[in-house]
């Protein structure tokens, strides 16, 4: 199995540009997550999804948008480009057993905002 | 809302010798799980040991094991051991019960010197 995949892995935009980062999973998880890490520090929440046709916000959601139409996909939309979106963003899935818990990560996508 | 602290941003320590890395929590929840990842220089983010708090009884990993004090809401990890594979950064995590967020604490980086 591929697991979770991310693309792009890495891309430079300038300043008011738009991207999608695209994930898929082939792991029929219902859980999806958006994460993004600055340097030396841990990873905060954008968005998530709890099965297709639903997601939610996390701790820091402005500036971006995400959709869920299948439960392969949760592709997410930056909209106008900022200096401080600059960020690894790390796309995660999980099984709808709570017992275990575990987050499969994507391999991250790094994003320079110029 | 829930938190996840680690105070110590960095630590090192010999390699074959013992370290314990820290983190608190705070959660007014009653069922929740507590998980160490692990970042490597890769970036890949990969699962070290899980804990429910249902549990008394610590997890244990090989190498790995936790010192969980449900009472003071804190989750130690000790690597016994330590290899130079083990340097990386590290990440306490917790998911409720409540929902599907898993939140992350700010990481610590830790070296194994040779």
């Amino acid at each position: 199995n591929a697991g979770v995949t991310q693309t792009p892995k890495f891309r430079i935009l300038k300043i008011g540009q738009s991207m999608t980062l695209q994930c898929t999973q082939d792991m029929n998880h219902n859980y999806m997550y958006w994460y993004r890490q600055d340097p030396g520090m841990g990873l905060k929440l954008i968005y998530y999804s709890v099965g297709a046709g639903i997601t939610d916000k996390g701790e820091v959601p402005n500036g971006y948008n995400v959709s869920r139409s299948t439960t392969e996909d949760f592709p997410l939309r930056l909209e106008l480009a900022a200096p401080s979106q600059t960020s690894v963003y790390f796309c995660a899935s999980r099984g709808p057993n709570r017992d275990t818990g575990e987050l499969f990560f994507g391999e991250g996508s790094r994003l320079t905002v110029l | 809302a829930q938190t996840v602290t680690q105070s110590q941003p960095e630590m090192s320590v010999q390699e074959a010798e013992t370290v314990t890395l820290s983190c608190t929590y705070d959660t007014s929840e009653n069922n929740y799980y507590l998980f160490w990842y692990k970042q490597p220089p890769s970036r890949q983010m990969i699962l070290v040991i899980r804990q429910e708090a249902y549990k008394q009884q610590n997890a244990t990993e090989n190498r790995f094991s936790v010192n969980f004090q449900k009472a003071a809401k804190s989750f130690s990890l000790k690597i016994s051991d330590s290899q130079l594979g083990d340097t990386a950064m590290y990440f306490c995590a917790f998911l409720t019960g409540a929902n599907s967020k898993l939140t992350f604490g700010k990481g610590i980086t830790l070296s194994v010197r040779p």
